[in-house]
């Protein structure tokens, strides 16, 4: 069975501080990972992927299939980083069906002035 | 485009009544998602439609129950309700082969 933990619910760090929100898996296969936002009052949307080894909004997340690991990291807070965070995970999409997204419990990060 | 939309927004019904959300996917996506999200927890995979078909199915009971319109708009369906069907349910869209999904602001449906 595909499992998510974010071990941290409440994440509190000032303005221009490292952040790492914590995010591990369990899947007895390839996975993909995804991080998911959601600001306050706004819809839950994509933040990053793992496939795209991409940069956005400074933050970054490293697949570690060793430790089954996929945190979140920004060198810099700001306030607006404020927000809801999950992590995500799908299986391999089988033929005639799209990704289906395990979540984690979310982490909200406050960032302080 | 407005995106993935989703009505109503609000929802109160009591124990043993039925429900029908609906959703709207993004303009040009073809496969819509529902997810039920619980107060504290993250999302959870109930249904995925394709091609007007369910594909894949999450650990819900047979009391939810989904379609897909030719249009591609969808409709979750939940009978006789239970007070743990108090929840967020959130509809997500994408199209069939890519890994990103848009999620609708969500239906709160509160059951008394």
């Amino acid at each position: 069975a595909q499992r998510v933990t974010q071990p941290e619910k409440l994440l509190s760090v000032f303005k221009g501080a490292p952040v790492e929100l914590k995010c591990n898996y369990s899947y007895s296969g390839s996975p993909e990972l995804f991080w998911y936002v959601q600001y306050s009052r706004q819809r839950l949307q994509l933040l990053l992927r793992h496939i795209s080894r991409e940069s956005i909004k400074g933050f970054t997340a490293d697949l570690n299939k060793g430790e089954t690991s996929f945190h979140l990291k920004k060198p810099f807070a700001q306030e607006e980083d404020s927000a809801m965070y999950y992590c995500a995970l799908s299986g391999p999409n089988s033929g005639g069906s799209n990704y289906k997204l395990t979540f984690g419990k979310g982490t909200l990060l406050t960032v302080n002035p | 485009d407005a995106g993935v939309t989703q009505s109503p927004t609000h929802l109160i019904k009591t124990r043993g009544q039925q429900v029908t959300l609906r959703c709207s996917p993004k303009s040009g996506h073809d496969t819509v998602s529902w997810y039920q999200q619980a107060l504290g927890q993250g999302p959870q995979f109930i249904f995925q439609y394709y091609e007007e078909e369910e594909r894949q199915r999450g650990n819900f009971p047979d009391r939810f129950s989904g379609h897909q319109f030719p249009n591609y708009s969808s409709e979750l369906n939940v009978n006789a309700l239970l007070l743990g069907d108090s929840a967020l349910y959130l509809c997500a869209s994408s199209l069939l082969g890519t890994d990103t999904q848009y999620f609708g602001p969500g239906t709160r449906l509160t059951v008394l």
